[in-house]
């Protein structure tokens, strides 16, 4: 049973710029989160998506986006890259219909650089 | 509004010794939490959970916590540490219930010296 996977593992991106990245749930999830992780820090509450919604959001602007697809796999997307957007973006899915929404597996992380 | 305190970004103890990592938190309802670890360029793992269930929570690798809702603690306990035990540790608090919105601490790094 493959966990949660995410694309790409790095990438190097430059001011201005947009990026995608792309995250994959663990069978049987359905709902996926997104979480930034800046060098030292704790991982921050990007935004989640359940039944191709954004249902929850954290404080963020509104360059940060996102969807989910049919089959629960997900993008974030950033717009207008800042020096600033640098970090480890990580995904985590988990089931509500199964009523472990807490319960929250998260993937490997993709390394985004602005240059 | 709920938030994690984690005392000490970086903790040393020696292996075999024990090892004691603090979290203290703050929520307006009651929370579920949780301890997760990260090891070098890797995402986070599980180690273990509390749901309103029993207040001692034992999780993977020998680790446990106690939540004490007096103290509004969760620590983070192992007897013995072990050097495959180095890693940042992160706690973590969600509202029991509905979508679940997690709440992380900014960190402790373990250090085990041999």
């Amino acid at each position: 049973d493959a966990g949660v996977t995410q694309s790409p593992t790095h990438l190097i991106k430059t001011r201005g710029q947009q990026v995608t990245l792309r995250c994959s749930p663990k069978s049987g999830h359905d709902t996926v989160s997104w979480y930034q992780q800046a060098l030292g820090q704790g991982p921050q509450f990007i935004f989640q998506y359940y039944e191709e919604e954004e249902r929850q959001r954290g404080n963020f602007p509104d360059r940060f986006s996102g969807h989910q697809f049919p089959n629960y796999s997900s993008e974030l997307n950033v717009n207008a890259l800042l020096l600033g957007d640098s970090a480890l973006y990580l995904c985590a899915s988990s089931s509500l219909l199964q009523g472990t929404g807490w319960e929250q597996y998260f993937g490997p992380g993709t390394r985004l650089t602005v240059t | 509004a709920q938030s994690v305190t984690q005392l000490g970004s970086h903790v040393s103890v020696s292996e075999g010794a024990l090892v004691l990592l603090r979290c203290n938190y703050s929520s307006s309802v009651p929370p579920y939490l949780f301890w997760y670890v990260q090891y070098p360029n890797q995402g986070l793992q599980l180690l273990l959970k509390y749901t309103s269930a029993a207040t001692l929570v034992k999780g993977i690798n020998g680790f446990e916590a106690e939540f004490k809702k007096s103290e509004t603690s969760f620590h983070l306990t192992k007897p013995s540490a072990h050097m495959s035990d180095a890693a940042e540790y992160f706690c973590a608090v969600s509202p029991s219930g509905g979508y679940q919105k997690v709440t992380f601490g900014t960190g402790t790094k373990l250090q085990v010296i041999p």
